[in-house]
């Protein structure tokens, strides 16, 4: 069974930084693009950012861009997205999914996480 | 490219047949998906490929449309499909979500 596991998120002061996690299992990690999806309280689902199976090609949403960084880690299983210079606006449960193959276009998102919550507040 | 749902909510009786629009700013040929978010859980991929039905999704929803104009519908809605529908592009990133559509029961 696929289970994506999120953690991490907290309370942070703006312009703090945190870091995600996300323990994948019941699938060969090493195989999947993967992606980080954000949803703001009562908003709409927002795309973030994705990364290959390889980790060689990474792309971010134009919000996020010079300030969040995808990586992963092949030999934990874990996915990573370190946020830095965070804003109020960046506020959201963050959700972790798979692609349903090794890049992250031409394929869809098929299995998610529970999510975490990140709050930007002072 | 920008998605577009509409309507961005809808009320409907139990068995009425609901359809739900989703339209992007420039061709995506059929690189489009429906996900379903019911209230207060995770989102669940319903259809791929703009008609492709994901394994175990009830067989009364359909997907259709390629190129700009796509449409998701639910053939007898039921209570269990109160939810939040969401339609997303994947022919090339940014990965954009439409805006949602909120589905209630009348």
């Amino acid at each position: 069974e696929v289970q994506l596991l999120e953690s991490g998120g907290d309370l942070v002061q703006p312009g703090g930084s945190l870091r995600l996690s996300c323990a994948a299992s019941g699938f060969t990690f090493s195989t999947y693009a993967m992606s980080w999806v954000r949803q703001a309280p009562g908003k709409g689902l927002e795309w973030v950012s994705a990364i290959s199976s390889s980790g060689g090609s990474t792309s971010y949403a134009d919000s996020v861009k010079g300030r969040f960084t995808i990586s992963r880690d092949k030999s934990k299983s874990t996915l990573y997205l370190q946020m830095n210079s965070l804003r109020a606006e960046d506020t959201a449960v963050y959700y972790c999914a798979r692609f349903s193959s090794n890049y992250y276009v031409y394929v869809p998102l098929d299995y998610w996480g529970q999510g975490t919550l990140v709050t930007v507040s002072s | 490219i920008q998605m577009t749902q509409s309507p961005s909510s809808l009320s409907a009786s139990v068995g009425d047949r609901v359809t739900i629009t989703c339209r992007a700013s420039q061709g995506i040929s059929d690189y489009l998906a429906w996900f379903q978010q019911k209230p207060g859980k995770v989102p669940k991929l319903l259809i791929y490929g703009a008609s492709t039905l994901q394994s175990g999704v009830p067989s009364r929803f359909t997907g259709s449309g390629s190129g700009t104009d796509f449409t998701l519908t639910i053939s007898s809605l039921q209570p269990e499909d109160v939810a939040t529908y969401y339609c997303q592009k994947y022919n090339s990133a940014p990965l954009t979500f439409g805006g949602g559509t909120k589905v209630e029961i009348k």
